[in-house]
């Protein structure tokens, strides 16, 4: 199984500067045949279900807004938030769908510092 | 816009099984992935499974291997996770959430569109 390690686990942040979340899978998910990362980032607020932020490890989901950004290729991975906002506080989860089970990072908690 | 909504609540005993369905409304219900993700209380987010509903096919975390069963009815649009021999860490929010299509044409299982998720308590 893949073990995807996210970190910080916990990142307090000032309102307008940025903030870096870090995901590692413990195996490449990378894809040879199409050169494509298998990787997603979710943005999870209290109470209520994730929302998908980003998936082939860069592309941003229609609606969201461009101050999240993913990069990162094989097994090391980063969700960038260039200029926080209140309402981006949240659970935030990277997520390998590259083999079975398709599994989630621990969570990265993002608050106001 | 597409919507996945799920049955409510439940509360079951140790031992025994729970049944939970996800309707989809408003998109083509064949085309994507389904899976179900659950969530203990105040922890992540874990990959049960999942069913490719236009081919019957599904794929399961060796975890639930056994205990679980991932079934979808296109003539409804409804999609079920049967989780049997319930114990008290299978306490948790349970969604269902529709594969993304990647861009293109494609079943791929992260998830786009997630449902409302049902709280399961298992407890005597």
């Amino acid at each position: 199984d893949i073990v995807m390690t996210q970190s910080p686990d916990s990142l307090p942040v000032s309102l307008g500067e940025r903030a870096t979340i870090n995901c590692k899978s413990s195996q490449s998910v990378l894809f040879s045949s199409n050169n494509k990362n298998y990787l997603a980032w979710y943005q999870q607020k209290s109470g209520q279900p994730p929302k998908l932020l980003i998936y082939w490890a860069s592309t941003r989901e229609f609606g969201v807004p461009d101050r999240f950004s993913g990069s990162g290729s094989g097994t090391d991975f980063t969700l960038t938030i260039s200029s926080l906002q209140a309402e981006d506080v949240a659970v935030y989860y990277c997520q390998q769908y590259y083999s079975i089970p398709y599994s989630f990072g621990q969570g990265t908690k993002v608050e106001i510092k | 816009q597409v919507q996945l909504v799920q049955s409510g609540a439940e509360v079951k005993k140790p031992g025994s099984s729970v049944k939970v369905s996800c309707t989809v409304s408003g998109g083509t219900f064949g085309r994507h992935a389904i899976s179900w993700v659950r969530q203990a209380p105040g922890q992540g987010l874990e990959w049960m499974g999942g069913i490719i509903p236009i081919f019957g096919t599904t794929n399961y975390a060796q975890k639930f291997q056994g205990r679980v069963t991932i079934t979808a009815d296109k003539s409804t649009t409804t999609a079920y996770m049967e989780l049997s021999s319930l114990r008290s860490e299978d306490t948790a929010v349970y969604y269902c959430a529709r594969g993304g299509d990647g861009g293109g044409i494609g079943f791929y299982y992260y998830v786009d569109v997630w449902g409302n998720g049902t709280t399961v308590t298992v407890s005597s």
